[in-house]
């Protein structure tokens, strides 16, 4: 099945300072989804990508989906108390139910 | 609209007793997940229903077993609970559209097995 590794694992910033993690595979992906998970929370859903070299944005975030499909990452921009928490990297094969997580990177502002 | 619910929200058991944590969407989602989240696992995988009737393992199905009851309603039972099985779990239902693939998740269950 597919595999995901995400880096880092935890990621401290002032707030105001950027954030960036990958996520990579060793196999190509059929697409790449983001989710997020505030402390205590639950997992939910950012974006998903499918096409080769995609970027897309949500306001401070930005996604991309690598050329070769095998990587993605996400950045954001002047980051926010309002973004702490873990974010995660998932891939599903075509035609298969079984959505793959990476181990997620740990998100804290330091105020 | 209440998405896709859990419960109990908190749970402890002693080694060897037996429990099933209730999973519901009102999204009329065919697919529905169990996972379980530990620290620095990120999270797996434990059973899955495609549809109404049918049920698949996961990466970690020992030491559990699922009903899809309805459409609605996808439960997760421990038989004989173990210490190994203290975690987060997670229910979480599939929105699979032309242009969609999206997975929303439950508020998640705390079980503590002692």
């Amino acid at each position: 099945g597919q595999q995901v590794m995400q880096i880092p694992q935890y990621q401290h910033v002032q707030e105001g300072e950027d954030f960036t993690t990958y996520c990579n595979s060793s196999t190509t992906l059929s697409n790449i989804q983001w989710y997020k998970q505030r402390p205590g929370g639950h997992p939910v859903f950012l974006i998903q990508l499918v096409k080769s070299g995609e970027v897309k944005k949500q306001k401070r975030l930005t996604f991309q989906f690598g050329e070769a499909k095998k990587n993605s990452s996400l950045h954001i921009t002047a980051t926010q108390t309002t973004d702490v928490g873990t974010y995660f990297c998932a891939s599903r094969p075509f035609g298969n139910e079984k959505l793959t997580f990476g181990t997620g990177t740990r998100l804290t502002i330091i105020p | 609209n209440a998405g896709v619910t859990q419960t109990p929200k908190f749970q402890v058991l002693k080694t060897g007793q037996s429990m099933t944590l209730q999973c519901a969407q009102d999204m009329n989602h065919n697919s529905m997940y169990w996972y379980r989240q530990d620290p620095g696992m990120g999270l797996r995988l434990i059973y899955y229903s495609a549809s109404e009737g049918t049920t698949d393992k996961g990466e970690v199905p020992n030491g559990y077993n699922v009903s899809r009851l309805n459409k609605r309603e996808f439960s997760l039972r421990l038989e004989s609970a173990a210490p190994s099985q203290t975690s987060v779990y997670f229910c979480a239902s599939r929105d699979r559209g032309f242009s969609t693939d999206t997975q929303y998740f439950g508020p998640g269950t705390r079980l503590t097995v002692l």
